[in-house]
């Protein structure tokens, strides 16, 4: 089955610095790339998705890159401020919301 | 939309007691998936359902735990008896079927937190 890691696990930077995220899957035959922020006592929410057709996403401070062929993808966050501070969580999937195998989480801290 | 809606969002109780996690899907949504999340595991996939019918309940830890979903508006989880360990955050996702041309994601409802003492 697909096994989903991510790197690193907690991460800190100073507001203004950017943000990567890497996560990398092993079933080939996935195809979609979802990208959840949990903010404390909250559900994930969706920041950001990915296709396999399509090589890079951007929206506005937030762009998501994918390596098929490595089978990795990396989030990025430009321009940090401190309410970017939450876990984040990367998944792979064959099929578009169905059956997500999600990362370990990212927990980021964004420093005035 | 209110999305994802759950309830209780704490539920604190004794080892062995029934518990009982409720859950109301965005409308039109015909996809609902059960997660536990622990510090341990991560986020963990328990059950999910397309069209009110079981399609994987292979995280499912063990009998203790059952779900339904007797109609495309409401789930429940449920734990008979529950145990210390299964003290986590609970959530209910939903999302459209694959195959429409619309955003397929999920979206995760607010979570409940049990603890079982």
């Amino acid at each position: 089955g697909e096994n989903v890691e991510q790197h690193p696990s907690t991460l800190s930077v100073q507001e203004g610095d950017s943000a990567v995220i890497k996560c990398t899957y092993s079933d080939s035959a996935s195809n979609y790339f979802p990208w959840y922020k949990q903010e404390l006592g909250k559900g994930p929410q969706l920041i950001i998705d990915i296709r396999s057709n399509v090589g890079e996403k951007k929206d506005q401070r937030i762009a998501v890159t994918l390596n098929k062929t490595a089978k990795h993808f990396s989030l990025h966050i430009t321009e940090t401020q401190p309410e970017d501070s939450a876990v984040y969580f990367c998944a792979a999937s064959r099929e578009r919301g169905q059956n997500f195998v999600f990362g370990p989480g990212t927990r980021l801290s964004v420093l005035p | 939309d209110a999305g994802v809606i759950q309830s209780p969002r704490h539920e604190v109780t004794e080892m062995g007691q029934e518990v009982t996690l409720r859950c109301k899907p965005i409308s039109g949504h015909n996809s609902l998936f059960w997660y536990r999340q622990t510090m341990m595991r991560g986020l963990e996939l328990l059950i999910y359902f397309n069209n009110n019918v079981p399609i994987d309940d292979s995280g499912m830890p063990e009998d203790r735990f059952s779900a339904k979903m007797p109609n495309a508006s409401f789930s429940t989880l449920k734990i008979q008896p529950s145990e210390p360990r299964d003290s986590a955050v609970y959530f209910c996702a939903s999302s459209f079927p694959p195959g429409r041309r619309i955003e397929e994601t999920q979206y995760f409802g607010p979570g409940t937190r049990l603890l079982v003492l």
